[in-house]
């Protein structure tokens, strides 16, 4: 249980143009995602708190703008990165909170890699 | 500022050695969990304590919350190339999730 999946686990893309990448949660509901960005061979770095129905909540320095977060269902968040710049290339990983037993655990998705030429 | 600082941060050592990672703070966690990341790859929760002074065991690990709620350890016997990654532990207080820096571990075959 507590699965959670990313897609598209590697995109490469023409700066300038905008990527989206979803995350999942496929066999539990959960109210919160988060999406993390992580640069080699470091820790990750959260950038952005999703909540089902309502706006996200960004961590300071991250533009809300360009990291478009959308929590529609209780099952799927998406982020997009508009106007991607080769500085935007990383690895994007989102997370999933659950309820109820699950609230105070997150799971992750297995990553997307960007690649902005 | 609640944060959870992990030591040491990269540690190299020879299969079959002993090994033992922190995770410090000076806040209270609710819970705390621990992960390990391969290159590539998205973070995978290995345990969850819960319980001051709470231990739990998975296979050759070790994890020990402390008395306190502050501070966990992860203790790994008998090192195995396997066991090579990234480990994370996360703090959940007052509704939030704080994720330590991480320790890189390298076992040498």
């Amino acid at each position: 249980g507590a699965v959670v999946s990313q897609h598209p686990s590697w995109v490469i893309c023409k700066s300038g143009t905008s990527v989206k990448i979803e995350c999942r949660s496929l066999d539990f509901q959960a109210t919160t995602m988060f999406w993390y960005r992580q640069f080699p061979k470091q820790s990750l770095m959260l950038m952005a708190t999703s909540n089902e129905g309502s706006k996200a909540t960004y961590e300071q320095g991250v533009e809300k703008d360009k990291f478009l977060i959308n929590h529609a269902s209780l099952t799927l968040s998406t982020l997009t990165v508009t106007s991607a710049h080769p500085e935007d290339s990383s690895f994007y990983i989102c997370s999933a909170r659950g309820t109820g037993v699950l609230s105070y655990e997150q799971y992750f998705g297995p990553g997307t890699r960007l690649t902005v030429t | 500022t609640q944060l959870l600082e992990q030591s040491p941060q990269f540690l190299s050592i020879q299969e079959g050695e002993n090994l033992t990672v922190y995770c410090n703070s000076s806040s209270v966690f609710s819970s705390l969990q621990w992960y390990r990341q391969e290159p590539g790859e998205g973070p995978v929760l290995l345990v969850t304590v819960v319980t001051g002074g709470e231990v739990k065991k998975l296979k050759r690990l070790t994890f020990q919350f402390g008395d306190a709620r502050k501070d966990s350890s992860l203790h790994i016997t008998a090192a195995q190339p396997g066991d090579t990654g990234l480990y994370l532990c996360a703090g959940l207080a007052d509704d939030k999730i704080i994720f330590g820096k991480g320790t890189r571990l390298h076992i040498l075959p």
